[in-house]
């Protein structure tokens, strides 16, 4: 199967500092990537939808300004989370969708902020 | 937009014995019906997924019912082992769409 890669896969961080974080697709070409955000013994939650050479697509409630995404090639999406605070601690996990329409997920990446 | 309702949120059994865990879907365009284990601090893996022109599939212990009339999904384990013991999230989507997800089921195999 297609294989999708994230890291940093844990980060930690004092509040007010801003986190990036990387997913790829290694063996195929992702015009569509997909952000979820998973808080403890919650279900995963659809942040974003990004495409390829264009703005991403926010889902309601998810502040654009804040959850800056970026996916400037086929196989390279990031999220970087700005001015991070203590609630944004969460596990982050982008997702690639391939041909079959199957969603490959990344290894996810647990931020904490300090 | 697409709402995704699971349950039970938890299930325990005892090893050996059978897991049903069940999903409703509000959106009749959805087409795209997975399910995936988590397995605590990882990601979600993919273990079977049904389209809409299909109404039953099976992978050796697990399989997957859809009714599209009723708007309901289910994923059947058979033969549960401890192994099996995650959280199951079900989920729908069209095509090649976002998927929702459904609250997820933490399952409880007991040896």
């Amino acid at each position: 199967g297609a294989v999708v890669s994230q890291h940093p896969s844990w980060v930690i961080c004092k509040s007010g500092t801003s986190v990036k974080i990387e997913c790829r697709s290694l063996d195929f070409q992702a015009t569509t990537m997909f952000w979820y955000r998973q808080f403890p013994k919650q279900s995963l939650m659809l942040m974003a939808t990004s495409n390829e050479g264009s703005k991403a697509t926010y889902e309601q409630g998810v502040e654009k300004d804040k959850f800056l995404i970026n996916h400037a090639s086929l196989t390279l999406s990031t999220l970087t989370v700005t001015s991070a605070h203590p609630e944004d601690s969460s596990f982050y996990i982008c997702s690639a969708s391939w041909r079959t329409g199957e969603l490959f997920f990344g290894e996810g990446s647990r931020l904490t902020v300090l | 937009g697409e709402n995704v309702e699971q349950h039970p949120s938890t299930l325990s059994v005892q090893e050996g014995d059978s897991a049903v865990i069940k999903c409703t879907y509000s959106d009749s365009a959805s087409n795209y019906f997975p399910w995936y284990k988590q397995e605590l601090g990882k990601r979600p893996q993919l273990i079977i997924d049904i389209r809409s022109n299909v109404g039953e599939k099976k992978d050796q212990r697990i399989a997957v019912t859809l009714n599209k009339t009723a708007k309901h999904f289910s994923l059947h384990i058979t033969e549960t082992q401890p192994e099996d013991s995650a959280v199951y999230f079900c989920a729908a989507s069209r095509g090649f769409q976002k998927l929702v997800f459904g609250t997820g089921t933490r399952l409880l195999v007991s040896p």
